[in-house]
């Protein structure tokens, strides 16, 4: 079963920079695409980044200037930078595995079926 | 860029009814790139159902979803105490890559 535990401050700064890291248990994140999305009152769920490997990570275009996401291998667990925050960065921050599943009619599927705990993140000073 | 919307925002209703719930995309979404998911307070979202309409591990089969291009519906068929949560329906493939509905909120009549 797979397990994914967040871990980073729950405050921040205006104009710092946010950093979270979740941490995989159950899983290689060598094999799979991983996922940051965070959940706040203006917008909802959101998609912030996937990365598979440094040459195949995607970000939200509304973020993309300010984010940037690794992995590492040899602690199994990937990691979140968004730089510059303001109070509309506040939000609920949670890490998930993107699972990429064949379905019956051969087409591919793709869903977010393990998610971390969350962690909520106040930027304030 | 691909905007769902989910209708009703709260649906009111008691335990042992049936809920429907509907989420609209604004293009159409390949039906395997379609899925929904059940949140409670403190709680991550919890898969529900992907593909449309194949249910997670472990989910009851109260649940089922269908639809096709632009209107997707999420159906539980009679409501456990449990069942009452937010509800988000998600598209993949289109930028962003991946892309949420805003919720439907069903609480207790």
């Amino acid at each position: 079963q797979v397990h994914l535990q967040q871990s980073g401050p729950g405050l921040v700064k205006p104009s710092e920079t946010l950093s979270l890291t979740c941490s995989v248990s159950g899983a290689s994140i060598s094999s799979y695409f991983w996922t940051w999305i965070r959940l706040s009152p203006g917008k909802g769920l959101e998609l912030i980044a996937n990365i598979f490997d440094r040459e195949n990570t995607n970000y939200n275009p509304s973020l993309e200037s300010r984010v940037s996401v690794s992995l590492d291998t040899s602690k199994n667990q990937f990691s979140l930078s968004l730089s510059a925050v303001t109070a509309a960065d506040t939000a609920l921050y949670y890490c998930a595995r993107l699972r990429e599943k064949l379905l019956r009619s051969g087409e591919s599927s793709y869903f977010l079926d393990s998610w971390g705990q969350g962690t909520l993140v106040t930027v304030s000073s | 860029e691909i905007v769902l919307t989910q209708s009703p925002v709260t649906l009111s209703l008691s335990p042992g009814e049936r809920a429907t719930l509907s989420c609209r995309a604004s293009q159409i979404v390949t039906s395997s790139y379609f899925a929904w998911y059940q949140q409670k307070p403190g709680q991550p979202p919890r898969l529900l159902i992907y593909g449309t309409s194949n249910r997670a591990t472990g989910i009851p089969d109260r649940f089922s979803g269908s639809g096709a291009e632009t209107d997707f519906t999420l159906t539980i068929s009679r409501l456990e105490p449990e069942d009452f949560a937010v509800y988000y329906c998600q598209q993949y493939g289109s930028s962003p890559l991946l892309s949420f509905g805003p919720g439907t909120r069903v609480v207790v009549k």
